[in-house]
């Protein structure tokens, strides 16, 4: 079965920390996404990777870095927290394979991490 | 560049009621369409999609049809029930190739409840 997991379910933290939010996939994924979500808003894409060590500027990247060492992980990092970056955050992975008769091209999510920075 | 626009929000329903969110779109090329569910608690699943004009796709009752002439992917559902209750995501992604890498557009997200 797929799987996709975050590493804590809630977090509260405080102005100007360092926060990791991590994610592991188990399904040998190709591409991986961050994406916050917020009321009204949408799931919007912070930051995506499609290969080990690669990644690639979302929609809405200030204020925050990833890092994708393994293919199975990876992590999105607020260098120094800030109220605005409380959210719902969502981390994705997909298949390379372009095929669009199959589901190899569907995004697969985690359960999020709901994030509080006082 | 790609938008997705859902329908506003949040829709009240009795169960057995008739459930219709709306989901239009602007891509260029050929995007393929999905609708997304988000329960209480949880990440999204994909729900349902449809790849190409003219396609349905469907899903646990959950009926859409990808529709280019008026650019809508619009979700349907004849009789509600309490456990649907939850938020519906419409999106879309590009045309295979080039950089996209399988980003999705996503709309606003409708949520959905759904009374005994």
């Amino acid at each position: 079965d797929v799987k996709v997991t975050q590493s804590s379910r809630y977090l509260v933290k405080r102005t100007g920390e360092k926060v990791f939010l991590e994610c592991v996939q188990d399904m040998d994924h190709e591409n991986m996404f961050w994406y916050r979500q917020d009321p009204g808003l949408g799931l919007r894409l912070i930051y995506f990777s499609y290969d080990v060590k690669m990644k690639e500027k979302g929609d809405i990247p200030e204020g925050y870095s990833v890092s994708r060492e393994k293919k199975e992980r990876f992590s999105l990092i607020l260098e120094s927290a800030s109220t605005n970056q409380t959210s719902m955050y969502l981390c994705a992975s997909s298949d390379r394979n372009w095929d669009s008769r199959t589901k190899r091209e569907t995004q697969y999510f985690g359960p999020g991490t709901r994030l509080l920075v006082l | 560049g790609n938008s997705v626009t859902q329908m506003e929000g949040p829709v009240t329903l009795s169960e057995e009621a008739f459930l219709t969110i709306n989901c239009t779109y602007t891509a260029t090329g050929y995007p393929s369409l999905f609708w997304y569910v988000q329960y209480p608690g949880e990440g999204l699943q994909l729900l349902l999609k449809a790849t190409k004009a003219d396609d349905k796709g469907s899903n646990k009752g959950f009926e859409a049809t990808y529709r280019k002439e008026t650019t809508s992917f619009h979700l349907e559902k004849g009789s509600v029930q309490v456990s649907d209750s939850a938020v519906y995501f419409c999106a879309l992604r590009g045309g295979a190739g080039g950089t996209s890498y399988g980003k999705l557009t996503f709309g606003q997200g409708t949520i959905l409840t759904v009374h005994p």
